[in-house]
């Protein structure tokens, strides 16, 4: 089952404003990723996490790694109308495989 | 580079009907996957390859089927359609050794009667 718990599940803000998302696992998980889906697309990779409370920046977006290695966090700054998406933390919970949480749907109002 | 293809966009079929949905990369990246992406539930691993010859299953494999004959294809075999699995399904590569930093291809809708 799914191992990956995000919340919010969505978020409805003004443009402008900042945004904290997060994610937490039942398990340690040696790397976290963070994903935006655009509506009608394909999950697009935004920011890789592979080392206990490392801090990760992509423009306006920033992510860390938990020191618990069972959590991570997002955060966009002064968010757009472009930012609207869906964002997904995945990590790989054995194996050659990938696990993703339930996701984060972000709307923006200009 | 088109990157990783899906065809086709969109999908009808009636229960008890096969199909398979195609997907292809021109990477050269030896680990190819699918996901099922279901409203509220992200997106579920249903096979996956880590090169030419070697399939195995993933969270959701029960009624699919794979097969990876060369490096730049990895078919999706649906063998007796059912309404549960109506769904948009994702096809997504990667290099094996940062096989957690994979390109999605933009999916295929599919909807069973």
């Amino acid at each position: 089952g799914q191992q990956l718990n995000q919340s919010p599940q969505s978020m409805f803000i003004q443009e402008g404003e900042d945004v904290s998302m997060n994610c937490t696992s039942s398990s340690i998980f040696n790397t976290w990723l963070w994903y935006k889906q655009e509506p009608g697309e394909g999950p697009v990779l935004l920011i890789a996490l592979y080392k206990a409370g490392e801090l990760t920046s992509n423009g306006r977006l920033t992510a860390q790694f938990g020191i618990t290695r069972k959590d991570s966090f997002l955060n966009i700054s002064a968010s757009i109308p472009s930012d609207v998406g869906i964002y997904f933390c995945a990590g790989p919970p054995a194996g050659n495989m990938l696990t993703f949480g339930g996701g984060t749907r972000l709307m923006v109002k200009p | 580079n088109a990157g990783v293809t899906q065809t086709p966009k969109f999908q009808v079929l009636k229960t008890g009907q096969s199909m398979t949905l195609q997907c292809a990369q021109d990477m050269n990246h030896e680990y190819m996957s699918w996901y099922r992406q279901d409203p509220g539930m992200g997106l579920r691993l249903i096979h996956y390859s880590v090169g030419a010859g070697i399939t195995d299953q993933g969270e959701v494999p029960n009624g699919y089927n794979v097969s990876r004959s060369t490096t730049e294809d990895f078919p999706l075999r649906l063998l007796s359609a059912a309404p549960s699995q109506t769904s948009v399904y994702f096809c997504a590569s990667s290099r094996l050794l940062t096989y957690n930093e994979q390109f999605f291809g933009p999916g295929t809708r599919l909807t069973v009667l």
